[in-house]
């Protein structure tokens, strides 16, 4: 394992429902990143979290919520998702990004929208 | 600008072959290339990874070689194996900015 983890594995919600993604790292790391994975499509960053704060924002829709209450846990919240949003979403971490961008991935959340 | 391209799009090579994978680039910033493998119900995994100041990295059977004038970089897969399928992701950053620009991916089949 990588030392980061990500739960659930799988979630099915429907486009009215509210639920979140979990992501908790034990590599002593101070960033740590949301990545969504779409089929034949690059791997797209969502937000970077760096010592807690927020730095990166990439266009993310509103309905996408992340939440960093300390450096080894992240979070993102969901609302009025769409189907086009179904998709694998990657949490990762590395030690300091303004030193080396070596990332470790978690396992992915498979998440459908029905 | 910010874009990384990766061909192909999908790989079959026969056991004991050499995979090749190649990307490029535009910024001239960039400045750490990272090859990543990923196994399907998994996240990627850093596999290798280059600076520009060297045109050749090698590690066991992966090796990377970098051209920095074409702005272009590859993994090479020497003596494949089936234990080798899975896909395989190139990126770039920059230093001090916690951003990977990643490929499209490759997916690589290595039959016996």
């Amino acid at each position: 394992e990588t030392g980061v983890t990500q739960t659930p594995r799988h979630l099915v919600m429907g486009m009215t429902n509210k639920k979140s993604l979990k992501c908790e790292q034990h590599l002593g790391h101070n960033a740590m990143y949301w990545y969504k994975q779409s089929a034949k499509k690059p791997l797209e960053l969502m937000f970077v979290y760096n010592f807690k704060e927020q730095t990166e924002n990439n266009s993310v829709p509103s309905r996408f919520s992340p939440e960093c209450p300390n450096s080894s846990h992240l979070f993102l919240h969901l609302h009025t998702l769409q189907p086009e949003d179904s998709a694998l979403y990657l949490c990762a971490s590395s030690q300091d990004p303004r030193v080396e961008t070596e990332a470790f991935f978690g396992q992915g959340t498979r998440l459908t929208v029905v | 600008q910010q874009q990384v391209k990766q061909s192909p799009q999908s790989l079959i090579v026969q056991k004991g072959g050499i995979s090749i994978i190649n990307c490029a680039y535009e910024n001239t910033a960039f400045d750490y290339f990272p090859w990543y493998q990923q196994f399907p119900g998994k996240g990627p995994a850093l596999l290798i990874a280059i600076r520009p100041d060297v045109s050749e990295k090698k590690e066991g059977r992966f090796t990377i070689s970098f051209n920095k004038s074409a702005k272009q970089f590859s993994l090479h897969i020497m003596d494949s194996q089936p234990g080798d399928s899975a896909t395989y992701f190139c990126a770039a950053s920059i230093r001090g900015r916690d951003k990977l620009i990643f490929g499209t991916g490759t997916r690589l089949q290595v039959f016996p």
